[in-house]
Order: structure tokens, then C-alpha cells, then sequence
């Protein structure tokens, strides 16, 4: 299983980019990234996947360089609702019934 | 939008009592699984469950819990004889065959 690495902490202000990373250089072949985000007593919440270059969705954008060793979530203008707990996961995601794997997440806190 | 529910939202009980957290995961998901988070800590994998048996469990799911899918829309875990060390939130989550787990608001059980 591949290890994650991203910052324990980050703070921002409404309506800056809030960019990301992680890192997890024994990714392998067939590891996708999947990033949750995590409000405060609630489940975590699916945001994106990716496998490689660039996806971006209604919420955020995943940029993932070619050699795919790390990758950056990127959160657009964030609002006070954005604070939350942010979690890279690496894994066989597309596969059925796989369990995921949290590590300690970077606590994002935006700030008025 | 569909979303995995869970009942209760707040659990107390006495250590050696049984508990039983009740999910109801979203109609057309196959798969289904149990994380539980203890209070400051990471999210943790307890079990995924596809047609009608236990496909993974982590050494956290002893012989005191259990999972059943008792007709077609609820999901249990029972834990038989409650410690004081199973105090935690309790999310249930479900798939399709390869999609993303979508994770319920969760139950948070104090064992007293």
C-alpha cells in the first residue's frame, strides 16, 4: 500500500486557492488518487480521483505530474465552509469492496 | 441526491452491552463497509461486506463484532460485549462495483 505524506496543517482566507499536496512515491501501476474531505462529526465526503494529469469537477481540481509521486488537490476560492480535514488516499480505488486507507489528513481552516 | 443513512446518531452504553448500529446503505450498492474513528484520531477500516459475507476485515474486527445485512436495505454491526476502548464514531459506507464508497453521517457510541 502506498504511503501518503501531506502537511498536517494549512490556513487561508474566503475566497483564495487553496492548493494541496501529497505526496506518495511508492505509488504503483495500478494506484489511483482519491481525495475526501471531512467536516467536523460527519462521514468523510468523496471530492476526486485521478490516475494521471489533470481532472477537475465542480469542486475541485487534482493535478498529477507525469511520474504521478505526488499530487495536488486544488480547492477554487474557498469559502468559510470549506474548513475541514482533507485526505490523499492511494489505492487500488477502482477495484470493488476495496477497503480505503485514511492516514492523518491536512486540517484546512479558512479564515474571514 | 442519494445518501447512506445511519441510526442512531448518539449511542450510550454500559461496558459488557451489546450494541447494535443500524445502516441503511443507498438502494443500488453492492458493497457495503463499517469505519469507525475514535475521537482525534484517523479513520479506520473495520470490514466491507458484498453478498451476503465478510470480504475483508482488519485485526480491529474481533470476535466481538459481527455484521449482518438482515433484509434487503438495512446493515448491522453488532458489538456483543461493549469496552470502554469502542467509544467512536461509527461510519457505514457503501459502492457500486467499483466506484467510490459514499460514507453515512455516522453513530457516535460511548461506552460508559
Amino acid at each position: 500500500l502506498a504511503k501518503t505524506t501531506q502537511p498536517i496543517s494549512m490556513d487561508s482566507y474566503e475566497g483564495q486557492e487553496v492548493n494541496i499536496t501529497c505526496s506518495h512515491n511508492n505509488i504503483a501501476t495500478n494506484d489511483y488518487i482519491t481525495w475526501y474531505q471531512q467536516f467536523p462529526s460527519q462521514g468523510p465526503r468523496f471530492i476526486i480521483q485521478g490516475y494521471k494529469t489533470k481532472v477537475t469537477n465542480e469542486v475541485a481540481s487534482l493535478f498529477i505530474p507525469a511520474d504521478r509521486k505526488s499530487s495536488t488537490l486544488s480547492l477554487p476560492r474557498v469559502s468559510l465552509s470549506d474548513t475541514a480535514v482533507y485526505y490523499c488516499l492511494v489505492g487500488i480505488a477502482k477495484a470493488a469492496g476495496n477497503k480505503l486507507t485514511f492516514g492523518g489528513g491536512t486540517r484546512v481552516l479558512v479564515k474571514p | 441526491e442519494p445518501e447512506v443513512t445511519q441510526t442512531p446518531s448518539h449511542q450510550v452504553t454500559q461496558m459488557g452491552q451489546e450494541v447494535i448500529l443500524r445502516c441503511v446503505p443507498i438502494s443500488n450498492h453492492l458493497y457495503f463497509y463499517w469505519y469507525r474513528q475514535i475521537l482525534g484520531q484517523k479513520v479506520e477500516f473495520l470490514v466491507s461486506f458484498y453478498n451476503n459475507e465478510i470480504s475483508e476485515k482488519s485485526e480491529i474486527f474481533d470476535d466481538q463484532f459481527s455484521v449482518e445485512r438482515p433484509d434487503g436495505s438495512n446493515f448491522t454491526l453488532k458489538i456483543r460485549s461493549t469496552k470502554l476502548e469502542d467509544s467512536a464514531m461509527y461510519f457505514c459506507a457503501s459502492s457500486e462495483a467499483e466506484e467510490t464508497q459514499y460514507f453515512g453521517p455516522g453513530t457516535r457510541l460511548l461506552v460508559l
